[in-house]
């Protein structure tokens, strides 16, 4: 079955250092997203990227956040520095098309910044 | 604005009783879609369901049914029978197109939490 991955799929750091997540969308998949889900927002888009290209991350916290898709297998969250209020659980997700096609979920990337 | 309720914050069944989880959500576009995903303990998000607004047929898939009604606009979902399985945090989500690229976003409510006890 087609998956999107997700690394690392636990990240424990501390305050003020860097963290990268990484997602390998599903093959073929041209639209991916950064969603963020914590107990008291549940799940916030973040980010998301139609053919590599940023089509919104208003939802992102611009000063410490980052998205990038250097290529179609592989796109990045970035933060710079990172603060405790960051900790939350990251998902990736991707589709094919632009439209109301499903979204397919990668397992998350669990963060906890100390 | 885009908004999906899931007034439900937690639900507890008992085996085999039915139980329904409502959604209700707000749009002023008239071509939308509307989903269901399920996270198990595990934490992943598996999707269930996709509805557009042009079809308001309900639908049943084994034990799953869903009821979508545009002129209160909700969409609900009803699990028969219960299973200890079906234990999850249910979402409903709404997409609709954003920005200039057009392009659909989903927008989730904040979820129900379901307890199946055996």
């Amino acid at each position: 079955d087609a998956r999107v991955t997700q690394t690392p799929r636990h990240k424990v750091t501390e305050m003020g250092q860097e963290v990268t997540m990484r997602c390998q969308p599903i093959l073929g998949h041209n639209t991916v997203f950064w969603y963020r889900q914590t107990m008291m927002q549940g799940l916030e888009l973040l980010a998301y990227f139609r053919n590599r290209a940023p089509l919104d991350d208003s939802g992102m916290p611009k000063d410490r956040f980052s998205a990038e898709m250097p290529d179609a297998t592989l796109a990045t969250l970035k933060i710079q520095p990172s603060e405790p209020r960051d900790s939350a659980v990251y998902f990736c997700a991707s589709r094919a098309g632009q439209r109301g096609e499903k979204l397919f979920f990668g397992s998350g990337t669990q963060l906890s910044v100390l | 604005a885009q908004k999906v309720t899931q007034a439900q914050t937690e639900i507890s069944v008992v085996e085999k009783e039915d139980v329904t989880l409502d959604c209700v959500y707000e749009t002023r576009d008239t071509t939308y879609y509307l989903f269901w995903y399920k996270q198990p303990p595990s934490g992943e998000l598996v999707f269930l369901i996709r509805r557009n607004s042009f079809d308001e047929q309900n639908e049943i898939s084994g034990r799953y049914s869903w009821n979508f009604q545009k002129s209160t606009s909700s969409f609900n979902f009803t699990i028969t029978a219960s299973q200890v399985v079906d234990s999850a945090v249910y979402f409903c989500a709404l997409s609709v197109a954003r920005g200039g690229a057009g392009s659909y976003q989903l927008t989730f409510g904040k979820g129900t939490k379901l307890s199946v006890i055996p």
